[in-house]
């Protein structure tokens, strides 16, 4: 089936720090979506991408569709407390939109 | 105005019983599902319904039985519970043909 495979896994950073991960598909996607979940709730919504190439910002996140449309990436500037969390690459599967692929995580400390 | 509600929060049973999660949500989304989040955060589909009617069933042991009495609620139903039961339930929503998911904030269920 179909794999999302998120980098790193954890990182521990200081506020005010820039912050990049990315998600890698063994297939390619038509969707990619980014979520987070803070500790003790479920998953939000953060970033959706519909195009290859596409290139999307929501404040101090910014998000890009890879060309491939095997890959996207995160990215958060200036890093803040509430950043804390573990971010969640997400995909359409084969089946439909229904059948969400969720990436394997990568989760955000923030050093005081 | 919760959107997607799940009750209860937290439910510790013993092995061998018999339990529900219900949920319920009021965004009008015609489809719902719920996903299962081990203890390495691992986010997996188990169900989805789409106005009442199940259009995915992973592979699930059928000790789980979803049921839909209307589009807005789906409740789980665990008979026979296990150790590997253990886990974060989430119960989600959508519009068919949206991907965006919106997620209730989970139920840990912990089986002793």
């Amino acid at each position: 089936g179909q794999q999302l495979n998120q980098s790193p896994q954890s990182m521990f950073i200081q506020e005010g720090e820039d912050v990049s991960m990315n998600c890698t598909s063994s297939s390619i996607f038509n969707t990619w979506l980014w979520y987070k979940q803070d500790p003790g709730e479920g998953p939000v919504l953060l970033i959706a991408l519909y195009k290859a190439g596409e290139l999307t910002s929501n404040g101090r996140l910014t998000a890009q569709f890879g060309i491939t449309r095997k890959d996207s990436f995160l990215n958060i500037s200036a890093s803040i407390p509430s950043d804390v969390g573990i971010y969640f690459c997400a995909g359409p599967s084969n089946f439909g939109n229904e059948k969400l692929t969720f990436g394997t995580g990568t989760r955000l400390t923030i050093i005081p | 105005d919760t959107a997607v509600s799940q009750t209860p929060k937290y439910l510790v049973t013993q092995m061998g019983n018999d339990k529900s999660i219900k949920c319920e949500q009021n965004l009008g989304h015609d489809t719902m599902y719920w996903y299962k989040q081990d203890s390495k955060k691992f986010l997996k589909i188990m169900f989805s319904y789409n106005n009442k009617e199940l259009i995915i069933n992973e592979t699930v042991p059928n000790r789980f039985s979803p049921k839909s009495p209307d589009k807005a609620h789906l409740n789980l139903h665990i008979n026979s519970l296990e150790l590997g039961d253990s886990a974060v339930y989430f119960c989600a929503s959508s519009q068919m043909g949206s991907s965006p998911l919106h997620f209730g904030n989970g139920t840990r269920l912990t089986v002793t």
